[in-house]
């Protein structure tokens, strides 16, 4: 069966430096991967997907089908990236595979 | 578009009781998902729904969880009786397809069972 990690459930950086929130994923066909965020008092909503090779917020993640990881970077954190992030997995298999969310992990920037 | 509407926003209520969660997705979306989160577990996607019918609802606990959509403007999530374990933050999310479109969540509503 389709599962996804995040093997950190609270992460804390300092304002600056650089984060990484690890996401890894058990399916052996191709995946799409997505990252789902969740702001204080707001709706969860879409970060980035791997097919769409973007930068958002200044995060980036690369789909490493070698290591199944789809680690979230960013090289220097902002106090306003503090949430909750949600790395999730899609199977391409049929228009009806469902999304399946990792745990998610909250992330603190301390100032 | 007010995107996705849930009510009510907070629910407590006493252990036995029912409780009906509702939903209504943003409008032209085809495909509507209904999500619990806890501490505990994370999101976890109960059932969802493609052009008003059930597709997957292996994710909905036990039998005392119930969910319909009787037209594409909107769904009910049941409890019936409610428990105290039941106590978590449900979402509700559409998107235009349940293929790699965007889900678009709802405000959530939270729900504590004494």
């Amino acid at each position: 069966a389709q599962r996804v990690t995040q093997p950190e459930k609270l992460l804390s950086v300092f304002k600056g430096a650089p984060v990484e929130l690890k996401c890894n994923y058990s399916y052996s066909g191709s995946p799409e991967l997505f990252w789902y965020v969740q702001y204080s008092r707001q709706r969860l909503q879409l970060l980035l997907r791997h097919i769409s090779r973007e930068s958002i917020k200044g995060f980036t993640a690369d789909l490493n089908k070698g290591e199944t990881s789809f680690h979230l970077k960013k090289p220097f954190a902002q106090e306003e990236d503090s949430a909750m992030y949600y790395c999730a997995l899609k199977r391409c298999e049929t228009s009806y595979d469902k999304v399946i969310f990792g745990p998610g992990t909250s992330l603190s920037v301390i100032p | 578009d007010a995107g996705v509407i849930q009510s009510p926003r907070h629910e407590v209520t006493e252990m036995g009781q029912e409780v009906t969660l509702r939903c209504k997705p943003i409008s032209g979306h085809n495909s509507l998902f209904w999500y619990r989160q806890t501490m505990m577990r994370g999101l976890e996607l109960l059932i969802y729904f493609n052009n008003n019918v059930p597709i997957d609802d292996s994710g909905m606990p036990e039998d005392r969880f119930s969910a319909k959509m009787p037209n594409a403007s909107f769904s009910t999530l049941k409890i019936q009786p409610s428990e105290p374990r039941d106590s978590a933050v449900y979402f509700c999310a559409s998107s235009r397809l349940a293929g790699t479109d965007t889900q678009y969540f709802g405000p959530g509503t939270r729900l504590t069972v004494l």
